[in-house]
């Protein structure tokens, strides 16, 4: 099956840092997504691409989907104690529905 | 009050008991799915329905079975559990794909521990 790789796996901020995530994928999508959990609650959709190439934001948050079709990067700008949690990318190609793969998550918390 | 509901939340469980995880939604959504997570392994499907009448295995079906006994009612069953059965599982609902992305919603999760 489809494989999404997340890396890093964890992370830890400063507050007011920027930090980037990416995912990269053995095959196409034709939709990205950017999901966060916080602890004890499900994923909420943070940005959704659906296009090669676009470069969509959300307040502090901007993401790409790559010109391939198989990564996604995600920066978070000015980073600050409440961006901890888990952030998950996914996959969607249309020809599957509407399922999602998701990558293994990427954990972020704030440095000591 | 919250529009994807999971019950229970937490549960424990031994080796070879049947379990039952139930969902309802409020977002008048058709279509509903079931994921368990893992630590470094992201969601994976284990079932999803897109109307009452259509059931679909996903990624990783075996151990597990569905029913979908309304619109708003989608339970997960586990006939007898195992300990690799322990993990974080979530239901979620999306509305019908129009073509473009159709978000999926996803309930609290329920905590599940075999022993």
């Amino acid at each position: 099956g489809q494989q999404l790789n997340q890396s890093p796996q964890s992370m830890f901020i400063q507050e007011g840092e920027d930090v980037s995530m990416n995912c990269t994928s053995s095959s196409i999508f034709n939709t990205w997504l950017w999901y966060k959990q916080d602890p004890g609650e499900g994923p909420v959709l943070l940005i959704a691409l659906y296009k090669a190439g676009e470069l969509t934001s959300n307040g502090r948050l901007t993401a790409q989907f790559g010109i391939t079709r198989k990564d996604s990067f995600l920066n978070i700008s000015a980073s600050i104690p409440s961006d901890v949690g888990i952030y998950f990318c996914a996959g969607q190609f249309s020809a599957a529905g509407n399922k999602l793969t998701f990558g293994g998550g990427t954990r972020v918390l704030v440095k000591p | 009050d919250a529009d994807v509901t999971q019950t229970p939340r937490n549960r424990i469980t031994k080796t070879g008991k049947r379990i039952m995880l139930e969902c309802s939604q409020t977002k008048g959504h058709d279509r509903m799915y079931w994921y368990r997570q893992d630590p470094g392994l992201g969601l994976r499907l284990i079932y999803y329905s897109f109307d009452v009448k259509d059931i679909n295995k996903g990624e990783i079906s075996d151990g597990y079975s569905v029913s979908r006994q309304a619109q708003a009612k989608f339970s997960l069953s586990l006939e007898s559990a195992i300990p690799n059965q322990t993990a974080l599982y979530f239901c979620a609902t999306s509305d019908k794909s129009g073509g473009a992305y159709n978000e999926q919603f996803f309930g609290p999760g329920t905590r599940l521990t075999v022993l």
